[in-house]
């Protein structure tokens, strides 16, 4: 099945901003505005950041952004906290059958 | 507030059939779609697929275990049957609630750990 590519890691300082990329394909991202991002703290469920590209559910801080260009999104995290350490996961529509699909994840370190 | 949560026999042995349920609160079942995904040790999540009430699924067709969902009224429930489950079936399954129009899982579980293992 087709997947979304992430970095295994990112990493950066309290106060600083990190971007995360998602690289998908026309399968996908670069056809539809069906991205969302979810963190997930070791051993929690995953939360829901952004859905729809841009868009954050109540509650969660304007401090998460998101962003698409061609194939690849983006999550950008600015004014980094120590409790926003925790693993990264884009995921996308699929029109190859799989409907929906996964990045590998991305571990944030906030150094 | 809404949440769901997941339970299963944890152990599985393989050619057996895994169930799991999952118990939603807060919210009754026929409102909303509802999807299952699963997480290895170390690996990507993976759609499994989504059910509503009428009968609607998607399964995802990479899988290689058969799977079916459906709904338990009485109890407000969803459940995830696989059948012939296998080593490569051993993950942590989340039941979330699914967002059809526009494909995100908006609550979840907090997932339910299932080793198939003889």
């Amino acid at each position: 099945q087709s997947a979304l590519t992430q970095p295994a890691s990112v990493s950066g300082s309290p106060g600083q901003s990190i971007t995360i990329s998602c690289s998908g394909s026309s399968s996908d991202i670069g056809t539809y505005n069906f991205v969302s991002w979810y963190q997930q703290h070791p051993d929690k469920a995953p939360k829901l950041l952004v859905y729809e590209v841009s868009h954050r559910p109540s509650g969660v801080p304007d401090r998460f952004s998101g962003s698409k260009s061609g194939s690849t999104a983006s999550l950008t995290i600015s004014g980094l906290q120590a409790e926003d350490e925790a693993d990264y996961y884009c995921s996308s529509f699929s029109n190859t059958g799989t409907l929906v699909i996964f990045g590998g994840g991305t571990t944030l370190t906030v150094l | 507030q809404m949440q769901l949560h997941e339970s299963g026999p944890g152990l599985v042995k393989p050619s057996e059939t895994l169930s799991l349920a999952c118990t939603i609160s807060g919210a009754s079942v026929h409102e909303y779609y509802w999807g299952w995904i699963r997480q290895a040790p170390g690996k990507r999540l993976e759609y499994i697929g989504f059910f509503f009430l009428s009968g609607t699924t998607n399964y995802n067709p990479s899988l290689r275990t058969p799977v079916t969902m459906s709904v338990d009224t009485s109890k407000n429930q969803v459940s995830l049957e696989m059948k012939s489950v296998t080593a490569a079936d051993s993950a942590l399954y989340y039941c979330a609630r699914f967002r059809r129009g526009d494909y995100y899982f908006d609550v979840w579980g907090r997932g339910t750990l299932v080793t198939v293992s003889s």
